[in-house]
């Protein structure tokens, strides 16, 4: 079983703040790596599907920087609102293996 | 499309009992699966599925069946329910390729008395 972690486990940031978070998973045998926005009593909401070592994806005020030589992922969240609370997840894929094993997220605060 | 749907919403179980939480997609996947969510414990894998008519067990498969007669259909089963199965339970689905996204289902909040 993969071991995929995430750091820090929570954080509470002010609004306008930008803000970033760790994903970190083993780097031998990576195939993809997914980012998921998960707001409570919802179900999690895809982010980002990244393959590639020194991918960079982009959406809106939301980044994200993969390095797959030495397994971590950024998320970034620039001038945070408080509409982005929410627990961060990320996932990988090992091999040709379809299944994902997820990381326990990161449980962002945004205060106005 | 609908995409990935689950049902019931909501669920209580005596322990013993057994029941079948639902799960269909619409998107043609290969891919779905089964999660449970539980309090500091994130997702959790407990089964999977390739394909209609082959499925292999996850992370936590025990007290759980799950079949896939259909593409669109992947129902769970919990045999005799145990309160260590209360928890929210997501199904999910995929197609193959590694950029393709996982989409969720709404989940089933079940509660083993």
């Amino acid at each position: 079983i993969l071991n995929v972690e995430q750091s820090p486990q929570s954080l509470h940031v002010q609004e306008g703040d930008s803000t970033n978070f760790t994903c970190s998973f083993p780097s031998s045998n990576f195939y993809a790596l997914h980012w998921y926005r998960w707001e409570t009593a919802k179900s999690p909401e895809a982010l980002f599907v990244m393959t590639l070592n020194g991918d960079e994806k982009k959406k809106g005020r939301i980044s994200a920087t993969l390095n797959t030589k030495e397994g971590y992922s950024y998320l970034y969240i620039k001038g945070s609102q408080p509409e982005d609370s929410a627990t961060y997840l990320c996932a990988t894929r090992e091999g040709s293996n379809y299944k994902l094993t997820f990381g326990k997220g990161t449980l962002l605060t945004v205060n106005p | 499309n609908a995409g990935v749907t689950q049902t019931p919403k909501f669920q209580v179980l005596k322990t013993g009992q057994s029941m079948t939480l639902q799960c269909a997609q619409d998107m043609n996947h290969e891919y779905m699966s089964w999660y449970r969510q539980d309090p500091g414990m994130g997702l959790r894998l407990i089964h999977y599925s390739v394909g209609a008519g082959i499925t292999d067990q996850g992370e936590v498969p025990n007290g759980y069946n799950v079949s896939r007669s259909t593409t669109e259909d992947f129902p769970l089963r919990l045999l005799s329910a145990a309160p260590s199965q209360t928890s929210v339970y997501f199904c999910a689905s995929k197609q193959g390729l590694a950029k393709d996204t996982q989409y969720f289902g709404p989940g089933t909040r079940l509660t083993v008395l």
